[in-house]
């Protein structure tokens, strides 16, 4: 059974910290996949990022960053210099590969950048 | 560029009343499509999927069923609301036969009453 684990419910930071979400997981496939969303006030889902269990690369974009380590099965999301724009609910989820894949949540970390 | 509609965006209905829901997909073809209800305050809980037309797989017993009459939209109905039923319900779509991203609709708020 696929398990992912956002053991953060609620994060408070000022604006320009930088702030750090965890995600753990739990699969016994070999192959899987690893995202990240962001559910602003607005409500709509907002598909950040995927990553492939065969890629260990680290990836920037902007101020998100992404840490993605097999060995202690953890996709941790930086954001840095956080701004009041990046308050929302941010979600970490992991699929099987192939046509009826399905994908498994965590619970979510609802984030508040105070200015 | 693909686009995924959900309407109406906000309902307020009676118990006992009937729900129809509709979600629409634009720009792709034989997607998998998906409705998702999010409670107050709670994560995300996959209700059904569907990889073609009329193939409907139901994730959770309930009052509430699925219909995909056409490759491209995806519709969920009830014949009599609960006041459990309310909530937050998005419909996503992904690539009909990768293990990819799901892309989601703006959602449609649903009270209750």
């Amino acid at each position: 059974a696929q398990k992912v684990t956002q053991a953060q419910t609620e994060i408070s930071v000022v604006e320009k910290e930088d702030v750090t979400l965890d995600c753990v997981y739990e699969t016994r496939d070999t192959t899987y996949y690893l995202f990240w969303y962001k559910q602003p006030p607005s409500g709509e889902l907002v598909f950040l990022i995927r990553r492939n269990s065969f890629d260990e690369q680290n990836e920037i974009s902007g101020r998100y960053s992404w840490n993605f380590q097999k060995s202690t099965s953890s996709f941790n999301f930086t954001i840095t210099a956080s701004q009041v724009v990046d308050s929302a609910v941010y979600f970490c989820a992991l699929s099987r590969p192939g046509a009826n894949s399905k994908l498994t949540f965590g619970k979510g970390i609802t984030l508040s950048v105070r200015p | 560029s693909q686009t995924i509609h959900q309407w109406p965006a906000t309902l307020v209905q009676p118990v006992g009343s009937p729900l129809s829901l509709e979600c629409t997909v634009e720009g792709t073809s034989n997607p998998n499509l998906y409705w998702y209800r999010q409670a107050a305050g709670r994560g995300l809980q996959l209700l059904f999927y569907s990889v073609g037309i009329g193939q409907i797989s139901s994730e959770v017993p309930q009052n509430l069923s699925a219909s995909r009459p056409q490759d491209r939209q995806f519709i969920l109905s009830s014949k009599k609301l609960l006041l459990s039923d309310s909530g937050f319900y998005l419909c996503a779509w992904s690539m009909g036969d990768r293990g990819y991203e799901q892309y989601f609709g703006p959602g449609t708020r649903l009270t209750v009453t």
